[in-house]
């Protein structure tokens, strides 16, 4: 039971041009969004996150959009940088009854970025 | 301010022998979760625990796992009579409070690698 999907195992750039990561879910409950970057050898490293009551949220070269009625979300890294490459993980999480932050996530299963010169 | 910090790094086990996995969360933060990521895959969440307390433990395996994060010390992931199958990554995050998900962000430790031979 997948809850939230990257269908894209990889993707390669040209240094300069945009990289587009997506992520689809499909539990409805899910209110909150994150990206996080992963080297190998090392754990994951916060990106950018995005709650449910927004459709955008941008950091820098980092943005994230949101399709809440699509339920999708994709990362868009512009310009796109060698060292972007690493493995990118979406996740979900949701707030409980009482408004606070669960706090546990669901990953996706990756997308490798790669990043040519 | 050191970050997450997990040991050992690299951890190899035979079959039926017990493994013990250390993480000491972030300064400051009394909240851990235990993810495990297999080959290929996404990370898992596994175990939620606050100082002596485990919140939720919906993604540990019933058997021979279990975990715990004293008042004082590392949280310990422990992994009895191993198997093959549980050869895998296994990550330590740690967040200060979660009382508000827009900025409790989970930070990862390195990760211990164990292999069951």
């Amino acid at each position: 039971d997948q809850q939230v999907k990257q269908n894209s195992p990889s993707l390669s750039v040209q240094e300069g041009r945009i990289s587009i990561l997506n992520c689809d879910y499909t539990n409805s409950m899910f209110d909150y969004f994150l990206w996080y970057k992963k080297y190998p050898a090392e754990g994951p490293t916060f990106l950018i996150s995005i709650s449910s009551i927004k459709d955008k949220n941008e950091d820098g070269r980092f943005t994230v959009f949101l399709n809440k009625s699509a339920k999708h979300l994709s990362l868009h890294i512009v310009p796109s940088q060698p060292g972007d490459s690493a493995v990118y993980f979406c996740a979900a999480s949701f707030s409980n009854a009482g408004g606070t932050s669960y706090g546990k996530l669901t990953f996706g299963q990756g997308t490798i970025l790669t990043v040519h010169p | 301010n050191a970050g997450v910090m997990q040991n050992p790094r690299h951890l190899v086990r035979r079959r039926g022998q017990e493994a013990r996995l250390r993480c000491s969360p972030m300064k400051g933060h009394s909240h851990v979760y235990w993810y495990r990521q297999l080959p290929e895959e996404g990370l898992k969440f596994m175990v939620y625990l606050q100082k002596e307390n485990i919140i939720d433990e919906s993604g540990m395996p019933k058997e021979r796992f279990s975990a715990e994060f004293p008042k004082e010390g590392p949280s310990i992931l422990r992994i009895q009579q191993v198997v093959r199958g549980d050869s895998a990554a296994y990550f330590c995050a740690s967040s200060p409070s979660f009382s508000n998900p827009l900025t409790d962000t989970q930070y990862f430790g390195p990760g211990t690698r164990l292999t069951v031979l």
